[in-house]
């Protein structure tokens, strides 16, 4: 069964310092999604990404997040200037055009230092 | 916007108990409703899902779920506790407009008791 997968599995960075989270959707999924869950809170949604595009963003979202899709599999996530507030589990998730439901990695557990 | 509401941070059972997890969410339109599993440092693991096919939702594990317009509900429930169960539940909502993006609950830690 094709799944979402995330590397790395766990990151620890100095604070300060940028940060790439990387992602591969399922193949024919055309939107994509960030999430984040600080340690015993719930999970929030970051970001969403739709047509080589941005389609929708929360308020965590600032100028120091962005995300791309810089080929036809992959799907990232940067923190330019890591913050220790930053420190969570990532989650990435992706889904097809015809559904609601979306497919979660198993995410990449970013330690700020 | 939607939302979602879990009733109970935590809730314990005796193993061989009924687990009854709740969620309320509000939406304007027809939700699509959710619910995943959290084991312990890993992801998240869909349970079930409501897509207006079927009021009454069975999922993996031998969780079900129900979902009733008239109370804005989907409570989950589970006829008979097993240790394996002991895990954090999200109830969780889709939003149909926008960027679609999913809408979690804070969350409700189970506690199974042998």
């Amino acid at each position: 069964e094709p799944e979402v997968t995330q590397t790395p599995s766990h990151q620890v960075t100095q604070m300060g310092q940028e940060v790439i989270l990387r992602c591969v959707p399922i193949s024919n999924h055309l939107y994509f999604y960030w999430y984040r869950q600080i340690l015993g809170q719930k999970v929030e949604f970051l970001v969403s990404f739709y047509n080589n595009e941005i389609s929708e963003k929360s308020e965590i979202f600032d100028d120091q997040f962005s995300v791309e899709r810089p080929d036809g599999s992959n799907f990232t996530l940067k923190i330019r200037s890591t913050k220790l507030e930053d420190s969570a589990m990532y989650f990435c998730a992706s889904k097809t055009s015809g559904s609601y439901e979306q497919y979660f990695g198993p995410g990449t557990r970013l330690t700020v230092t | 916007a939607q939302s979602v509401t879990q009733l109970g941070s935590h809730v314990s059972v005796s193993e061989g108990a009924l687990v009854l997890l709740r969620c309320n969410y509000s939406s304007s339109v027809p939700p699509y409703l959710f619910w995943y599993v959290q084991y312990p440092n890993q992801g998240l693991q869909l349970l079930l899902k409501y897509t207006s096919a079927a009021t009454l939702v069975k999922g993996i594990n031998g969780f079900e779920a129900e979902f009733k317009k008239s109370e804005t509900s989907f409570h989950l429930t589970k006829p008979s506790a097993h240790m394996s169960d002991a895990a954090e539940y999200f109830c969780a909502v889709s939003e149909n407009t926008g960027g679609f993006k999913t809408i979690f609950g804070a969350g409700t830690r189970l506690f199974v008791k042998a």
